[in-house]
């Protein structure tokens, strides 16, 4: 199976600063990596699929790059309501994984 | 608009089975897959299964000899059958749909439902 490996696995950040998550895949999962955003009490939210490519009516803040085992999302200019909790998810191959989950937290 | 409910009981006696059911409204579950997914408190998502339309399940080998997954497209449902629960298995379930998403068609959970909290309890 295919082990996805997020760093950190929090962050306390201030309003305006530049976020940056980081997924690494234990085997090469080509762009196959999705990424969501969690908040306590909600459903989670698909942000980016296929490594880069934004969800529709997701803000343009919001980026993610990466391909083969090393992924990266980030967020510029962190607005309040991106205070969540964020998973990377790898849909190649036959089973599919999490990463462990990076909190996002107030300075 | 999709919708997904997910139904049934909240608590279940320790070496019972959970059994949790999928209500997609808004849409036929045909052609996609269907998963749950489900989050202890305090720790992160755990993927314990999807399942296409047409019935092939796929478990995660954690879960694998307990989940037994199937779908019901007379209804269009998705259920969930976990046996020999543990308090570990405490958590919110979530029912997911993956689609196949832009020009890079690559499978991701598009939507999701509010979640069900079970409890494993006596």
């Amino acid at each position: 199976d295919i082990q996805m490996t997020q760093s950190p696995s929090s962050l306390s950040v201030s309003i305006g600063d530049r976020v940056t998550v980081t997924c690494r895949a234990s085997h090469s999962i080509v762009t196959y990596l999705n990424w969501y955003q969690h908040k306590p009490g909600e459903a989670p939210h698909l942000l980016i699929y296929g490594a880069s490519t934004l969800q529709s009516g997701v803000p343009s803040r919001f980026s993610g790059s990466g391909s083969g085992t090393d992924f990266t999302l980030t967020i510029t200019t962190l607005q309040p309501e991106d205070f969540a909790t964020y998973y990377c998810q790898q849909s190649y191959g036959t089973t599919w994984t999490f990463g462990q989950g990076t909190k996002v937290e107030v300075k | 608009q999709v919708q997904l409910q997910e139904l049934g009981p909240g608590l279940v006696e320790p070496s019972g089975t959970l059994s949790l059911i999928c209500n997609v409204s808004g849409d036929s579950i045909r052609n996609y897959y269907w998963g749950w997914v489900r989050q202890p408190a305090g720790k992160g998502l755990e993927l314990i299964g999807r399942i296409y339309s047409n019935g092939s399940p796929n478990y995660n080998p954690s879960l694998k000899s307990r989940v037994t997954m199937s779908v019901d497209t007379s209804k269009n449902q998705v259920s969930l059958k976990m046996s020999s629960v543990t308090a570990a298995d405490t958590a919110v379930y979530y029912c997911v749909r993956a689609a196949s998403v832009g020009a890079v068609r690559v499978y991701a959970f598009d939507m999701w439902g509010q979640g069900r909290l079970v409890t494993v309890s006596s």
